[in-house]
C-alpha cells in the first residue's frame, strides 16, 4: 500500500498567513492526489484535484503543487473559515490512502 | 447539483448488523464509482471501499474485506454499505463520496455499537 506522510499534523497560524501543508507519498502516484477540507461539522469537500487543479468554487487562495514525491497545498493568506481540518488522498494505485491530517488552528 | 444523502444515524448492538444509504442526485448514477470512508472519533479517514453502478464491480481494502458489502439500486440511484458482525471499533461515522477522484461527498451517516 502507498503511505501517504502528511505534515504538520497540527498548525496554528494566524488571519492572514500563508500557510503549507505537504504529504509525501512513499511510492510513485504521477500527481493523482486531492486535497480535503474537513469543516468541525464534518462536512468533507474537495479543494484540488490532480496535484494542482482547483476544484469550481474553491477560492484562488488555494493552491497546490508537487516537488518530486512531495506534494503541497498553500492557502496564501488565511481567511477564518479556513481553519479546519486538511486531507490528502491519493488515488493512483489501490487501496487508495490518506494523509493522516492537518488540524489548522488560530492562532 | 450533485447531491449524496445518507441514511440517518444508527444505534446497534454488537454482533448485529447495519445497512446505510447514500441516494445519489444531480448526475448519472450509473457512470461513477461511489467510495466508502470510514472516519473514527477524533482520528483520521480511512478508505473502505468503492462500488461501480453501472456494472456492479466493487473493491476493498483488505481491511474491510468480510466487514464491509457494497451494493447498488441502479433504479433507485441508491448505493449500500452493510457492515456485520460490530464491534465497538466500527463504530464511527461513515461517509459515501462520488467518483474515483472523490468530487462530492455525503454529511456522514454515525454509527454507534453498543450493548
Amino acid at each position: 500500500d502507498i503511505q501517504m506522510t502528511q505534515s504538520p499534523s497540527s498548525l496554528s497560524a494566524s488571519l492572514g498567513e500563508r500557510v503549507s501543508l505537504t504529504c509525501r507519498a512513499s511510492q510513485e502516484i504521477s500527481g493523482y492526489l486531492s486535497w480535503l477540507q474537513q469543516k468541525p461539522d464534518g462536512t468533507i469537500k474537495r479543494l484540488i484535484y490532480a496535484a494542482s487543479t482547483l476544484d469550481s468554487g474553491v477560492p484562488k487562495r488555494f493552491s497546490g503543487s508537487r516537488s518530486g514525491s512531495d506534494y503541497s497545498l498553500t492557502i496564501s493568506s488565511l481567511e477564518s473559515e479556513d481553519f479546519a481540518d486538511y486531507y490528502c488522498l491519493q488515488y493512483a494505485s489501490y487501496p487508495w490512502t490518506f494523509g493522516g491530517g492537518t488540524k489548522l488552528e488560530i492562532k | 447539483q450533485v447531491q449524496l444523502q445518507q441514511s440517518g444515524a444508527e444505534l446497534a448492538r454488537p454482533g448485529a448488523s447495519v445497512k446505510l444509504s447514500c441516494k445519489a442526485s444531480g448526475y448519472t448514477f450509473t457512470s461513477y464509482w461511489m467510495q466508502w470512508v470510514k472516519q473514527r472519533p477524533g482520528q483520521g479517514l480511512e478508505w473502505i471501499g468503492a462500488i461501480y453502478p453501472g456494472d456492479g464491480d466493487t473493491r476493498y481494502t483488505q481491511k474491510f474485506k468480510g466487514k464491509a458489502t457494497l451494493t447498488a439500486d441502479k433504479s433507485s440511484s441508491t448505493a449500500y454499505m452493510q457492515l456485520s458482525s460490530l464491534a465497538s471499533e466500527d463504530s464511527a461515522v461513515y461517509y459515501c463520496a462520488m467518483g474515483e477522484w472523490f468530487a462530492y461527498w455525503g454529511q456522514g451517516t454515525l454509527v454507534t455499537v453498543s450493548a
